[in-house]
């Protein structure tokens, strides 16, 4: 079946230090890829997409490039701040399958120090 | 635009107790979807519905989770009887339109003792 593996974590880094997280998947059809992030004390919100191959998703600084050569996509961030303390779920969505449903990886715990 | 709601956000009970969890999603939205969420694991889909049928209920354990969603609005998770491995975030999300696009509660967390 679908399956999505990140870097394990913690991650932890200055303030304005360059991120990358990485994401790998495995999928039978052709999915739509997805970075979510949780704040402490906050649901899952979506910080960026890409649903084609070479597609580059972007927002609030942060950049995933679908690869499917790799079948990665991985986060980065230039200049990581505090405020980008959370944690970062890759997640895809086969759009050969009926349900259309969100296959989560485990998720990389980010730490930014001031 | 309100987001999703859920309630309780905490639940502590014993094991072979019963309990139910509650999500009204955001206005509009056809399809509801519930989340378990292991502490460091990510979110694994439990059941969607759109509107008030169930389109992929395929990892519920169905011999004690049991879900509904009436009028194709709110929904309700329910765990009977409770087991200690039930331990985890429950999360209900909803999506409207783009596909994919899910908004996603702030999570039930429920200790089973």
């Amino acid at each position: 079946g679908d399956s999505v593996t990140q870097m394990e974590g913690p991650v932890t880094l200055s303030e304005e230090a360059f991120l990358t997280i990485n994401c790998t998947y495995t999928a039978t059809g052709y999915p739509s890829l997805f970075w979510y992030v949780q704040y402490p004390g906050e649901g899952l919100q979506l910080l960026l997409k890409a649903t084609k191959a070479d597609d580059k998703g972007s927002n609030k600084g942060f950049e995933a490039t679908y690869r499917k050569e790799t079948t990665s996509f991985h986060l980065e961030k230039g200049s990581v701040q505090v405020s980008d303390s959370a944690v970062y779920f890759c997640a895809l969505s086969d759009t050969g399958q009926g349900a259309q449903k969100l296959v989560f990886g485990q998720g990389t715990r980010l730490t930014i120090n001031p | 635009e309100a987001g999703v709601a859920q309630s309780p956000r905490y639940k502590i009970i014993e094991k072979r107790q019963s309990v139910a969890f509650w999500c009204n999603p955001i206005s509009g939205h056809a399809t509801l979807y519930w989340y378990q969420q292991i502490l460091g694991q990510g979110p694994k889909l439990l059941i969607q519905f759109q509107n008030n049928g169930v389109v992929d209920d395929s990892q519920l354990p169905k011999d004690r989770f049991s879900a509904e969603r009436l009028k194709g609005v709110d929904s309700t998770l329910k765990i009977q009887p409770a087991k200690l491995e039930d331990s985890a975030v429950y999360l209900c999300a909803s999506s409207f339109g783009l596909p994919h696009e899910q908004y996603f509660g702030p999570g039930t967390r429920l200790t089973v003792t």
